[in-house]
């Protein structure tokens, strides 16, 4: 089956650090993936659409210039969270869609927990 | 736009009972519906998906949902629950199978001996 792999599961670092989450679809290309947010006991909230060679789709009340997101290749897209601080500490999580499997669900990676200092 | 309604945040059952988990949905458009589970620090599993065919969809671990036009609903069964089925499952909703998915706010599963 489709396998994203996301890395790293678990970070913690210092406020004012940067970090960067990587979603790789192991077996499959992926024109599009998706960067999810999940506070504890909560749903998750869609933060953007990445598009391969193309900018991301931020939705509404997700700041771009926090959020960096680049989608360089068909099997790999990068969350950069900018000067971090303790209120972006999450989960989130990525999920990718199959260029090639025309009608087939998005696939999600594991999370990263993301705890700032 | 699209919207999902999850009622109930918590629902326990005894082992061996019946689960059922309600989801209403909004949409402008033929929705594609879709039931994850959740374990804690993991990931989404796809559990079953609605795409316009067959109205009672089966999915994996013995769950079934069955949508309803009517009632704009998706609601996901399973006959007899076991202990492995307590996680937290998320009703979505989409305008294509592969797009952006618009969450429910959970319902958080847990199932007595």
């Amino acid at each position: 089956g489709a396998v994203v792999s996301q890395h790293p599961s678990w970070v913690i670092c210092k406020s004012g650090t940067s970090v960067k989450i990587e979603c790789r679809s192991l077996d499959f290309q992926a024109t599009t993936m998706f960067w999810y947010r999940q506070f504890p006991k909560q749903s998750l909230m869609l933060m953007a659409t990445s598009n391969e060679g193309s900018k991301a789709t931020y939705e509404q009340g997700v700041e771009k210039d926090k959020f960096l997101i680049n989608h360089a290749s068909l099997t790999l897209s990068t969350l950069t969270v900018t000067s971090a601080h303790p209120e972006d500490s999450s989960f989130y999580i990525c999920s990718a869609s199959a260029t090639d499997r025309k009608n087939q669900p998005q696939h999600f990676g594991d999370g990263t927990r993301l705890s700032i200092l | 736009a699209q919207s999902v309604t999850q009622l109930g945040s918590h629902v326990s059952v005894s082992e061996g009972a019946l689960v059922l988990l309600r989801c209403n949905y909004s949409s402008s458009v033929p929705p594609y519906l879709f039931w994850y589970v959740q374990y804690p620090n993991q990931g989404l599993q796809l559990l079953l998906k609605y795409t316009s065919a067959a109205t009672l969809v089966k999915g994996i671990n013995g769950f079934e949902a069955e949508f309803k036009k009517s009632e704009t609903s998706f609601h996901l069964t399973k006959p007899s629950a076991h202990m492995s089925d307590a996680a937290e499952y998320f009703c979505a909703v989409s305008e294509d199978e592969g797009g952006k998915l618009i969450f429910g706010q959970g319902t958080e599963l847990s199932v007595k001996p």
